[in-house]
């Protein structure tokens, strides 16, 4: 089955500065790429996803990049706010039964 | 708000009992999955239904099972309880083929 490996397991940032976390996935059929925030407490919320017809996605201070070839795909934050703390996960889909394999998540601190 | 409810918030209980998670499905969404969660953990997938059919098995004990009704509302039957099932249980309900996965509030299960 998938495999999805994530890096780094924990990140600190200066606020203003860019965060990239980055994921890596095994099965070549996987084609959607989300992401998700999970708040201290909370669920999982979407905040960007990515299909494997597109390279780069943005949506304001957030960008998911993907390279099929490497089969890796990356979440850049720019401008970082305290706010943006929170554990970020990636995952990848197959088309397929829609099965989705999560990484292991990312404890991003921004340092005020 | 994702669209997907669960029911209950909170959950405490004590070891050997069983208990019973809830969860709605977003409206038009064919597919739910359940995910758990201990502290600090990363989301295990535990088993996905589709069009109250079983579609695929993660790391689902046998003391726990799971159904998806008619109405597509699934249930999480959680047994012989011990300590170290206290996590949180997430729901999450995706359109079906590559549609976006989406959270509900997760039940928190404490089992003392």
């Amino acid at each position: 089955g998938e495999n999805v490996e994530q890096h780094p397991s924990t990140l600190s940032v200066q606020e203003g500065d860019s965060a990239v976390i980055k994921c890596t996935y095994s099965d070549s059929a996987s084609n959607y790429f989300p992401w998700y925030k999970q708040e201290l407490g909370k669920r999982p919320q979407l905040i960007i996803d990515i299909r494997s017809n597109v390279g780069e996605k943005k949506d304001q201070r957030i960008a998911v990049t993907l390279n099929k070839t490497a089969k890796h795909f990356s979440l850049h934050i720019t401008e970082t706010q305290p706010e943006d703390s929170a554990v970020y996960f990636c995952a990848a889909s197959i088309r397929a039964g829609n099965q989705f394999y999560f990484g292991t998540g990312t404890s991003l601190t921004v340092i005020p | 708000d994702s669209g997907v409810t669960q029911t209950p918030k909170h959950l405490i209980t004590a070891t050997g009992q069983r208990v019973t998670l809830r969860c709605s499905p977003r409206s038009g969404d064919l597919s739910v999955y359940w995910y758990q969660q201990s502290l600090d953990q990363g989301l295990q997938f535990l088993i996905q239904y589709y069009n109250g059919e079983e579609r695929a098995k993660g790391n689902i004990l046998e003391r726990f099972s799971a159904q998806q009704f008619p109405d597509l509302h699934s249930e999480l039957n959680l047994s012989s309880l011990e300590l170290g099932d206290s996590a949180l249980y997430f729901c999450a309900s995706s359109a079906g083929t590559s549609g976006s996965l989406y959270f509900g509030p997760g039940t928190r299960l404490t089992v003392t």
